[in-house]
Parts: structure tokens; sequence; C-alpha cells
């Protein structure tokens, strides 16, 4: 089992250009979510998906958009990059169920620059 | 509003030594709280967990103690060694809702010098 995959790692993009953060789980799990680390700051919520077909803003949704294209792949779109959105970003998963254990597990990261 | 807080954002200790680190925070609606270890370049993974009904869970060398009056838990690590050298973050939940949204510190980097 690979887990949490995300593609790319690395990424530089000039302001204004787009792209597509990929994510991928092979756990069977029913929740994913996107996440940017920033130093000082912690891990914060962009947005998430508690299930297929749902998704909702996290706490610093803006500039991006996700598609939960099925259950396995979860995906972040950056539409006119800015240079605040320089981060690193991360993809995580959960087999959450309400009342039940809700450990997430993370991808690799997608390490992303924007000039 | 940082609903959880890690006050201190580095820590050194020597090798075979307690590390201890610190979170509070200030929802007292959160029921599941959990830490997670991140070496650079890499994801976060999964340390260890601790529920609301509990005020201590211990996983070998880690154990957490949570104190819900004072709305603070600890990480405490025994003895440290070298390879704990990382970031670790906490994070708390409300188990109840339909999210699984996690609420994350902003980390302590723990260096364990040998």
């Amino acid at each position: 089992n690979a887990g949490v995959t995300q593609t790319p790692k690395f990424q530089v993009l000039k302001t204004g250009q787009s792209m597509t953060l990929q994510c991928a789980q092979d756990m069977n799990h029913n929740s994913m979510y996107w996440y940017r680390q920033d130093p000082g700051m912690g891990l914060r919520l962009i947005y998430y998906s508690a299930s297929e077909g749902t998704t909702d803003k996290g706490e610093v949704p803006n500039g991006y958009n996700v598609s939960r294209l099925n259950k396995r792949e979860f995906s972040l779109r950056l539409e006119s990059a800015a240079p605040s959105q320089t981060s690193v970003y991360f993809c995580a998963s959960s087999a959450h169920l309400a009342g039940g254990p809700n450990e997430q597990f993370f991808g690799p990261g997608t390490r992303l620059t924007v000039l | 509003d940082q609903q959880v807080k890690q006050n201190s954002p580095s820590l050194s200790v020597q090798e075979g030594r307690i590390s201890i680190l610190n979170c509070d925070y200030t929802n007292s609606m959160f029921d599941y709280f959990l830490w997670y270890k991140k070496y650079p370049a890499e994801g976060p993974t999964f340390l260890i967990s601790i529920s609301s009904i509990k005020d201590k869970n211990e996983d070998g060398r880690f154990t957490v103690f949570l104190n819900k009056s004072a709305k603070h838990l600890s990480l405490h690590i025994v003895p440290s060694q070298p390879g704990d050298s990382a970031v670790y973050f906490c994070a708390a939940s409300v188990r109840s809702s339909n999210t699984g949204k996690l609420i994350f510190g902003q980390g302590t980097t723990l260096q364990v010098k040998p």
C-alpha cells in the first residue's frame, strides 16, 4: 500500500499562473483534507471532503478550489497563483466516522514557490 | 483565534533525558487529542492520541497526559533519542463531528543532542 501520494513534489510558478495539486489514497478512507504549512503557523486546513461527493471550506480557503474526483482522489487547484501561496501543501486522509477514531494520514507534501 | 497553542517553538534536550512538549487549547468541545511527528521534507506521522475520558495514554517511550480542567496536554518522551529530533504538532478534534477535522498547534521543534 502506498498510503497517501501527492504530485508533484516541487513546483515553481509565476504570479498569475494556475496549477492543480493531485492527491490519492489507497486506504479506502472516507475523508480527505488539504493543508498548508507555513513557518510558525502550524498546519492550516484549506479545504476538506468529509465524504465522497462533498467538499467544504477550511480555515484558509481563499484563492483555492478543490475537487473530490472519486473516493480515492482529491485535487487542489490554484486558479491564479500569488506569492502569498508559497508554502508546503499536505494532503491527508482519514477513515473518520462520527464518534470514531479520526487519525489522519498524510502524504509527503508539495513544496510550491510562487515568484 | 488560535484554538490550539504550542507556546514553545523549540526545545533542546540531552540524549537519555526526558523531553516534555506542551500544548494548550481553548475550546471545551474538543474531546480527542493527537500528537504528530514531522521530519524535514516528509509528511507528519501520527504518534499517539488520547480521549478526553482518560488522563494518560502510554505507548512505549511516549506518554501523553491530559489535564482537562487546565485545558492542557503534554507529551513525554523517555528516554529521548537523537532520532526523536523532529517537529511535533499537537492537534485536537471533536469526535462526534461528521467532518473529522483536526485543529493543529504551531509545532515545537525538538532537538535531542547525543
